[in-house]
């Protein structure tokens, strides 16, 4: 089945760090640019960043709200993509989705989401 | 690229024809996706590049596109159909959703 699926949320005080994982199943990822996209609480959708597809060299774009605290990463071997989330303040406490997107122009595929919770 | 969404909340009848707007600050060249979200629930797809229809997705929505104006259409409201719509600009970074069309029972 292609599924994908996140791991990796939890509890963390501002200024700490959170690492969360994606893992791809029935494709691999690394012939996809992938995104994450996440939600706090009762709020909209908000992008967050993404990563090209191995054939445009895994470049990276970001959202100006994460950019410097937050890096994408992958595992290829492991068809894993990361989420590296640094200097984490209270605002960043969402629901965290990984997505596929196909083309670049399509989020087809959406994991179930992990939740972060950044509080003293 | 701003993307305005509206209504942001509507309530609606089974079987009623809704149409749900989102209008960019600028041109997107037609890249622009619609999404459903149910409570608890990952958002799906259900229309990219303005028009096209995702795979699986029941031919009463559709989507269309006049400038930087776009437009979702449910053409028979069905009870499944009551969620929260986002549209999303993929044409530049950053990437822009808006900010969600809630569509409840009348």
């Amino acid at each position: 089945e292609v599924q994908l699926a996140e791991s990796g949320g939890g509890l963390v005080q501002p200024g700490g760090s959170l690492r969360l994982s994606c893992e791809g199943s029935g494709f691999s990822l690394s012939d996809h640019y992938m995104d994450w996209v996440r939600q706090a609480p009762g709020k909209g959708l908000e992008w967050v960043g993404r990563t090209r597809n191995k054939a445009d060299r895994y470049t990276t774009e970001y959202a100006a709200s994460v950019k410097g605290r937050f890096i994408i990463s992958r595992d290829y071997s492991e068809n894993l993509l990361y989420l590296h989330m640094n200097s984490l303040k209270i605002e960043d406490t969402a629901v965290y989705y990984c997505v596929r997107v196909p083309g670049s122009t399509r989020a087809d595929l959406w994991g179930q989401g992990t939740l972060v919770t950044v509080s003293s | 690229i701003q993307l305005t969404q509206s209504p942001s909340f509507l309530s609606a009848s089974v079987g009623d024809r809704v149409t749900i707007t989102c209008r960019a600050t600028q041109g997107i060249n037609n890249y622009l996706d619609w999404y459903q979200q149910k409570p608890g629930k990952a958002p799906e797809l259900l229309i990219y590049a303005a028009s096209i229809l995702q795979s699986g997705v029941p031919s009463r929505f559709s989507g269309s596109a006049s400038g930087t104006d776009f437009t979702l259409t449910i053409s028979s409201l069905q009870p499944e159909d009551f969620a929260t719509y986002y549209c999303q600009q993929l044409d530049n970074y950053p990437l822009t959703f808006g900010g969600g069309t809630r569509v409840d029972i009348k």
